[in-house]
């Protein structure tokens, strides 16, 4: 069945650093992907999407491309700051009788000072 | 103008009891959905409904029950609590038929559920 692959955390990280989560899925077709953040106490948002290969997503500073040759959807930015300290889940979601997504086990960002 | 919102936002009962999650949507979608996120943040589907009328039902005990009034509303019913059954549901909304791949799916803020 499909899956989502996402590296463990948690990832400490200073503020201003640069950050990768690494994201990679198995489906078969063309899924699309997402990455979702959950900040503490509360629901989850769409941080960004790619819904074809090469397709890069981005928002607030973060940004993912696409990879069909390396089944990959890494999440970047490329200054973190404090209010970034999350949980992030990388996602996908394929076109079919029913739309779900799955989802990746999450990755726990923390950012200090 | 919350778009999707759940009520309770906390529920502690005893094992054995039946409780009610409730989730409204105003953002016009047709299409509902309730996760399960386990103690490991684990997120996975449970049930989905498109216009009342549900299209997915994953391995789920039938001690759980959808229940759909109308498109803007999907409500959980948990029959005979286990304790397994702690964890936090989401429900969430997509627009249009539920079908396509890059529909985005809206989050409500969650309803921590504990067994005791």
């Amino acid at each position: 069945g499909d899956s989502v692959t996402q590296m463990e955390g948690p990832v400490t990280l200073s503020e201003e650093a640069f950050l990768t989560i690494n994201c990679t899925y198995t489906a078969t077709g063309y899924p699309s992907l997402f990455w979702y953040v959950q900040y503490p106490g509360e629901g989850l948002q769409l941080l960004l999407k790619a819904t074809k290969a090469d397709d890069k997503g981005s928002n607030k500073g973060f940004e993912a491309t696409y990879r069909k040759e390396t089944t990959s959807f890494h999440l970047e930015k490329g200054s973190v700051q404090v209010s970034d300290s999350a949980v992030y889940f990388c996602a996908l979601s394929k076109t079919g009788t029913a739309s779900k997504l799955t989802f990746g086990t999450g990755t726990r960002l923390q950012v200090t000072l | 103008d919350t778009a999707v919102s759940q009520t309770p936002k906390y529920l502690v009962t005893q094992m054995g009891n039946d409780k009610s999650i409730k989730c409204e949507q105003n953002l016009g979608h047709d299409t509902m959905y309730w996760y399960k996120q386990d103690s490991k943040k684990f997120l996975k589907i449970m049930f989905s409904y498109n216009n009342k009328e549900l299209i997915i039902n994953e391995t789920v005990p039938n001690r759980f029950s959808p229940k759909s009034p109308d498109k803007a509303h999907l409500n959980l019913h948990i029959n005979s609590l286990e304790l397994g059954d702690s964890a936090v549901y989401f429900c969430a909304s997509s627009q249009g038929g539920g079908r396509a791949s890059r529909e985005t799916q809206y989050f409500g803020p969650g309803t921590r559920l504990l067994v005791l």
